[in-house]
């Protein structure tokens, strides 16, 4: 079956733009997650969704930041005022709730604010 | 302040070799530590995991080996082929209930076998 899709790919965005990046789930999983990951480093947790209800959004940087999943599949991850510290790869994950223990990463959204 | 700290930042190993990556942390109430491959331009993918109530797994040539008492773990990668360079993120959760919870990744290790 599928994967996790992430789109757009890649985003250019002028310093004060703001930009949205979609994730579609893998089908059927409960458990969302967005994690940014800047140049050279790890993934860092954004936010967390079980169904549609946003269960620890304590990962995001700023009230720039702002995520939702309004029918407990897609999510969208939204960026006001975009700044050029915001430049990275935005991950988002998806997990089944009970039967399995893995996160499935999507290939991400990589932006670049200039 | 990093949740899980990892070594070495890249690491050259010549083919049928074997790659050594540690990993450790700090939070007693971590009991899920998996271990993600990430080529460039695609997401992390699930390499192997292992909890604390076992010191080591092993599948094919990927052998984790958990010290509970060190809070250290480390990814064991035996007969090392070109096709294992890759990035390798180590990473640490709270299982809460039946899902898993956010993870802390380490740094990352890049590692390049060479043919």
């Amino acid at each position: 079956g599928a994967g996790v899709s992430q789109s757009p790919r890649y985003k250019v965005a002028k310093r004060g733009q703001d930009v949205a990046l979609r994730c579609d789930p893998i089908s059927g999983h409960v458990s969302l997650f967005w994690y940014q990951q800047a140049l050279g480093q790890g993934p860092e947790f954004l936010t967390y969704f079980q169904n549609e209800a946003q269960l620890d959004k304590s990962g995001l940087p700023s009230d720039r930041f702002f995520a939702e999943r309004p029918e407990g599949s897609v999510s969208t991850l939204k960026i006001q005022r975009t700044q050029q510290e915001d430049s990275a790869v935005y991950l988002c994950a998806s997990s089944f709730a009970s039967t399995t223990d893995t996160q499935y990463f999507g290939p991400g959204t990589r932006l670049t604010v200039l | 302040q990093q949740q899980v700290k990892q070594s070495p930042q890249s690491l050259i190993v010549q083919k049928g070799g074997i790659s050594i990556i540690n990993c450790a942390y700090e939070n007693t109430a971590f009991d899920y530590f998996p271990w993600y491959q990430q080529f460039p331009g695609k997401g992390p993918a699930l390499l192997i995991a292992i909890r604390p109530d076992v010191s080591e797994k092993k599948e094919g040539r990927f052998t984790i080996s958990f010290n509970k008492s060190a809070k250290q773990f480390s990814l064991h990668i035996m007969d090392s082929q070109p096709g294992d360079s890759a990035t390798y993120f180590c990473a640490a959760t709270i299982w809460r209930g039946s899902t898993l919870g956010r993870l802390y990744f380490g740094r990352g290790t890049q590692l390049t076998v060479w043919p």
